[in-house]
């Protein structure tokens, strides 16, 4: 299967500053997502990306298929950014990665 | 609209008991998932169903079975729960290649 690689694997923040998250994968894609965990566990589609930029208020994220690789951008980082940031690929078997735990510090 | 509902939300079993997690969808969603999430290793595909009747093993089959029951249930069951079970299990459902929408998950602990 596709393997999905995701770093860093942790990321401390302080609130305001900004940060890029990176999701590499070993073949090519039609479907990838990002997802954020929140501390509860709720897992919440945050960009459907197979290719190209797409942007949901301060959160932004790039794909380059041609590349195997995709982008999360955070700017400004608030308290409520913390969590776990999962990239998921694949058209049938979504494969993820182990994900990237953002702590944004007041 | 309640999206991809998971029962039970906690259960803890001991080594040898059975059980099943249900899920359903109202999306009309084709594709169902299970997967489990254990600490650091993100999530791993258990089974999935690509259409109602069809069935298939994800990454981590052994010690599970899987139900599609019609096009919005899709059931996991543990027929002899081991330790090496205790997990977090996730239900998702997705319409065709696009947005894939998980339920809030069932902790699942076997002594």
């Amino acid at each position: 299967g596709i393997q999905v690689e995701q770093s860093p694997p942790d990321l401390i923040l302080q609130e305001g500053a900004n940060s890029t998250l990176r999701c590499n994968f070993s073949d090519s894609v039609n479907n990838l997502q990002w997802f954020h965990q929140n501390p509860w566990g709720q897992l919440i589609n945050l960009f459907y990306i197979p290719s190209g930029t797409k942007q949901n208020g301060r959160l932004s994220a790039t794909t380059v298929a041609t590349e195997r690789y995709s982008l999360l951008y955070i700017s400004s980082s608030q308290t409520t950014d913390s969590g776990v940031y999962f990239c998921a690929v694949d058209d049938y078997k979504l494969s993820f990665g182990a994900g990237t735990t953002v702590t944004v510090r007041a | 609209n309640a999206g991809v509902t998971q029962t039970p939300k906690f259960q803890v079993l001991k080594t040898g008991q059975s059980m099943t997690l249900q899920c359903a969808q109202d999306m009309n969603h084709n594709s169902m998932y299970w997967y489990r999430q254990d600490p650091g290793m993100g999530l791993r595909l258990i089974y999935y169903s690509a259409s109602e009747g069809t069935t298939d093993k994800g990454e981590v089959p052994n010690g599970y079975n899987v139900s599609r029951l019609n096009k919005r249930e899709f059931s996991l069951r543990l027929e002899s729960a081991a330790p090496s079970q205790t997990s977090v299990y996730f239900c998702a459902s997705l319409r065709g290649a696009n947005v894939l929408t998980f339920g809030a998950g069932s902790r699942l602990t076997v002594l």
